[in-house]
């Protein structure tokens, strides 16, 4: 089975860096993702790391260790827009034969931009 | 305009009538998916499909049933729904290949009393 932790919610002040961690245990892993989802709204895609390292684009950046199990989702010169649900996501093989493909979320870290 | 899209987007219906959410997308995507959301589960994979005429269950598959005979469809079927279906349910599709983003349909709002 898959198990994936994240905090349930976070606090940041507007122009600041804010870092949402998330931690992940499961067989078959083969990439993790970040979304971002607005309330009421579809998620969108933001990430996706496969290999060990940070991947950065514009004000938002993932970084991954396999080895831990562990992915974190940094953001920085915050703005307000930014207060949504970001959701961590871990695609594995599974399925008759392992060749399926699957992707198990997080629950959410719901972050809250303070001016 | 690149999308996926569900109907209905909002549907109050009884317990055990039989429905049929529909999903479609335009972006000639192998991979499509169902998704429901409730409060403090997050999101849950339920059913979804590599390619036209194949299927696997997600992590809660119960109650539910699909079916993808054409690329660009995959309806989600509730034959006999109870009120544990009450949910937020979502498609998506993407392409087999890197870089895997999925894209969303705007969601389906089902309430079963």
């Amino acid at each position: 089975g898959q198990n994936i932790d994240q905090p349930t919610e976070m606090t940041a002040t507007e122009g600041a860096i804010v870092q949402i961690n998330c931690t992940y245990q499961t067989s078959g892993f083969n990439g993790l993702f970040w979304y971002q989802q607005h309330a009421g709204e579809a998620p969108t895609f933001l990430s996706y790391n496969v290999l060990d390292g940070l991947e950065e684009k514009g004000r938002f950046s993932s970084f991954l260790s396999r080895s831990k199990g562990y992915s974190y989702l940094l953001l920085k010169e915050l703005q307000m827009k930014d207060s949504a649900s970001y959701l961590c996501a871990v695609r594995d093989l599974r399925g008759s034969g392992g060749g399926a493909d699957g992707l198990t979320f997080g629950k959410g870290t719901h972050l809250i931009i303070q001016p | 305009e690149a999308q996926v899209t569900q109907n209905p987007r909002y549907l109050i219906t009884v317990t055990g009538k039989k429905l049929t959410v529909t999903c479609s997308q335009n972006m000639n995507h192998e991979y499509m998916s169902w998704y429901r959301q409730d409060p403090g589960l997050g999101l849950r994979q339920i059913y979804y499909s590599m390619n036209v005429e194949v299927t696997d269950k997600g992590d809660v598959p119960e109650g539910y049933k699909v079916s993808r005979k054409e690329k660009r469809n995959f309806p989600l079927i509730l034959e006999s729904p109870s009120p544990n279906q009450t949910s937020l349910y979502f498609c998506a599709s993407r392409q087999k290949t890197y870089p895997y983003e999925q894209y969303f349909g705007p969601g389906t709002r089902l309430t079963v009393t």
